[in-house]
């Protein structure tokens, strides 16, 4: 089976630009999470969806943060204006949601590097 | 003072060392304890997975939680250099999917 999917899996912006990352989770996962990964602050929730829809976006640091998930099998997190402070490693993860005999295992993507000059 | 606190370390050990990984947390609302693996670049992988208070075994790794004292641990016994990782301990109550990981502590077994 096919893990999460991400891409692109490297990426060098210069400030003002605008990125955008990508997921597919695996197919039959209706839980899909962005997690951002710093040495500082370590791994960070950004925003949460269940069945497509946000549930808790209360981790995005700020306006330029935007994450979509347009179907069940696709979303996209997108910075704009990028900077330099968004350097890190975006990670896409998916689960099943809690309340169906499954322990809510995060099941993670090798990561997006963001790099802002 | 955040949710869940890890010592990142970097923790090194000759090979067939035991090795103790531990996290405190603060939220008594954390119910299911799990600890992740991460190799260099790449993701998170589940490696335990306990609910509650109590010890669980797989192998060389033992997880134990004791949530009077809201402290967590990984024991790897009889350590392997394919055990150099980063560990990252992650905790969730029990209506929600979100985890709440820690620091991640970065281990290196030398042969």
């Amino acid at each position: 089976d096919a893990g999460v999917i991400q891409s692109p899996r490297h990426e060098v912006t210069e400030m003002g630009q605008e990125v955008t990352l990508r997921c597919k989770p695996i197919s039959g996962h209706n839980s899909l999470f962005w997690y951002r990964q710093t040495m500082m602050r370590g791994l960070e929730l950004l925003i949460y969806f269940n069945n497509n829809v946000p549930i808790d976006d209360s981790g995005m640091p700020e306006d330029r943060f935007s994450a979509k998930m347009p179907n069940a099998s696709f979303s996209t997190l997108k910075i704009q204006p990028s900077e330099p402070r968004d350097s890190a490693v975006y990670f896409c993860a998916s689960s099943l949601a809690l309340g169906q005999g499954n322990t809510g295992e995060l099941f993670f993507g090798e990561g997006s590097r963001l790099t802002v000059l | 003072q955040k949710e869940v606190e890890q010592d990142p370390g970097p923790l090194s050990v000759p090979e067939g060392a035991i090795v103790s990984l531990n996290c405190t947390y603060s939220n008594s609302a954390f119910q299911y304890f799990m600890w992740y693996r991460q190799y260099s670049r790449k993701g998170p992988e589940l490696l335990m997975y306990t609910y509650s208070s109590g010890n669980k075994e797989d192998g060389r790794f033992t997880a134990q939680v004791d949530k009077s004292s809201k402290y967590i641990s990984l024991f790897i016994r009889d350590s392997q250099p394919s055990d150099s990782a980063t560990y990252l301990c992650a905790m969730r109550g029990t209506s929600y999917g979100k985890l709440t990981f820690g620091q991640g502590t970065i281990l290196t077994v030398h042969p």
